[in-house]
């Protein structure tokens, strides 16, 4: 697509659920990531793809958070048992090599 | 490991007058450095970007950056600051061994009338 399409763009859900955010990186982007923009708060790397695999997953918080990536494509960042701490602003961003990256709008996420 | 310093988290200037945003960097070895902004409701856009060759780069918006290697810094300048530049700018550093970029914690610029 022409941009980083990311959805929901909005939700609200009750501690303890899980959650899927899902991101639709540009076409032909071989490298996607995820950030989590809390309030006031900077950017907090949470892992990034290169292909279908996650050389880096240094950033995940805890083992309730997980990600995949299938076709090159599609990823979806997952957190299980949500805790009112997991509310912000989940950020995906694609890039073609090093040239910076393409940010989706981002999920606000509220646990409520 | 990389770290990005953002040392003022607001910054107020005044319509027309010019601006310098500081951001300073850790990184061993010579880092790809970016500008980022994130207007109100908005996303994140690329205002530029440095990975070698002439330490001043031009980005959009009529904004530009110098890459000072002894004082490991990046900042962004702009001559002229109009009411629409109110945003968060970002600073990041990415390593040449991989994709990882770090953003510096943003500094948000008010502008006054």
């Amino acid at each position: 697509g022409a941009g980083v399409s990311q959805s929901p763009s909005n939700k609200v859900t009750e501690k303890g659920k899980d959650v899927e955010l899902r991101c639709d990186p540009i076409s032909g982007h071989t490298a996607l990531y995820w950030y989590r923009q809390s309030l006031g708060q900077g950017l907090e790397f949470l892992i990034y793809f290169q292909g279908n695999s996650a050389p880096d997953k240094s950033g995940l918080p805890s083992d309730r958070f997980s990600a995949e990536r299938t076709g090159g494509s599609v990823s979806t960042l997952t957190i299980q048992r949500t805790q009112q701490e997991d509310s912000a602003v989940y950020l995906c961003a694609s890039s073609l090599e090093r040239n910076g990256y393409t940010f989706g709008s981002g999920t606000r996420l509220t646990v409520v | 490991a990389q770290s990005v310093t953002q040392p003022d988290i607001h910054i107020t200037v005044s319509e027309g007058a010019s601006l310098e945003l500081r951001c300073n960097y850790s990184y061993g070895a010579t880092p790809y450095l970016f500008w980022y902004v994130q207007s109100p409701g908005q996303g994140l856009q690329l205002l530029l970007k440095y990975f070698s060759g002439d330490t001043l780069v031009q980005g959009i918006k009529g904004f530009e950056a110098e890459f000072k290697r002894s004082q490991s810094s990046f900042n962004l300048r702009k001559p002229s600051v109009h009411w629409s530049d109110a945003a968060e700018y970002f600073c990041a550093v990415g390593s040449t061994g991989g994709f990882k970029t770090i953003f510096g914690a943003g500094t948000r610029l008010f502008v006054k009338a």
